[in-house]
């Protein structure tokens, strides 16, 4: 499978823990995005690298959200001392290049914080 | 990026076409027309993308009006599989890579 991948697929946490998603774009993507989503909603943009810069960050991506992407390949975002807003399915996407190519989300990671 | 407005749900029979409509009507000439849909606890899949004339491909159709503030998705033969929420976007480059979402329109494909 060469699609998007994301793990883990699901996380329980008990607030104030950390946690860590990762994300493996299609290969040679040099776009990665990633978004929440929360029931009943759309998804959300946080952030965004092209390589690995991160070129833009949401509003919603408060200073206990981390994103990287070392070596322009795989990327992780890091949530610290989680709270119970936190839950919501974090999806990851990835695109070739620059302009409008359409992007490839992966299946998501979901986060319940207890 | 452009605001588009989608009813919140519709129902279509299976095999018949479902016709989904976006109104747009703040449109920009450089904006495009880009419908995804999210299969329930799927990330969201790109379906087709047009800026003024209509589009074909493999999954779908897009009828652009000729004003561009509206645009209809056509699933030829909608299958039990379509059932899904389908979201329009409009997007350009200058506003950055990013996909803003709206609530988008539940299609619920009946036997």
């Amino acid at each position: 499978d060469t699609g998007v991948s994301q793990n883990p697929r699901h996380k329980i946490t008990k607030r104030g823990q950390n946690v860590t998603f990762r994300c493996d774009p299609i290969s040679e993507h040099n776009r990665l995005y990633w978004y929440r989503q929360t029931l009943g909603q759309g998804p959300e943009f946080l952030t965004y690298f092209q390589n690995e810069a991160q070129l833009e960050k949401s509003r919603l991506l408060s200073d206990r959200f981390s994103a990287e992407r070392p070596k322009g390949s795989f990327s992780t975002l890091e949530i610290q001392r989680t709270e119970q807003g936190d839950s919501a399915m974090y999806l990851c996407a990835s695109s070739p290049r620059d302009g409008l190519y359409e992007q490839y989300f992966g299946p998501g990671t979901r986060l319940t914080v207890t | 990026d452009a605001k588009t407005t989608q009813p919140p749900s519709m129902d279509c029979a299976e095999g018949r076409a479902a016709n989904l409509p976006c109104n747009h009507s703040t449109i920009s000439g450089n904006e495009y027309v880009y419908w995804y849909r999210q299969i329930h606890s799927q990330g969201p899949q790109y379906i087709i993308h047009g800026l003024k004339n209509n589009e074909t491909n493999e999954m779908a159709s897009l009828i652009i009006t000729e004003d561009r503030k509206s645009s209809t998705l056509i699933l030829p033969h909608a299958t039990l599989r379509d059932t899904a929420v389908y979201y329009c976007i409009v997007r350009a480059s200058a506003y950055g890579n990013k996909l803003v979402f709206g609530a988008g329109t539940i299609l619920r494909v009946k036997s």
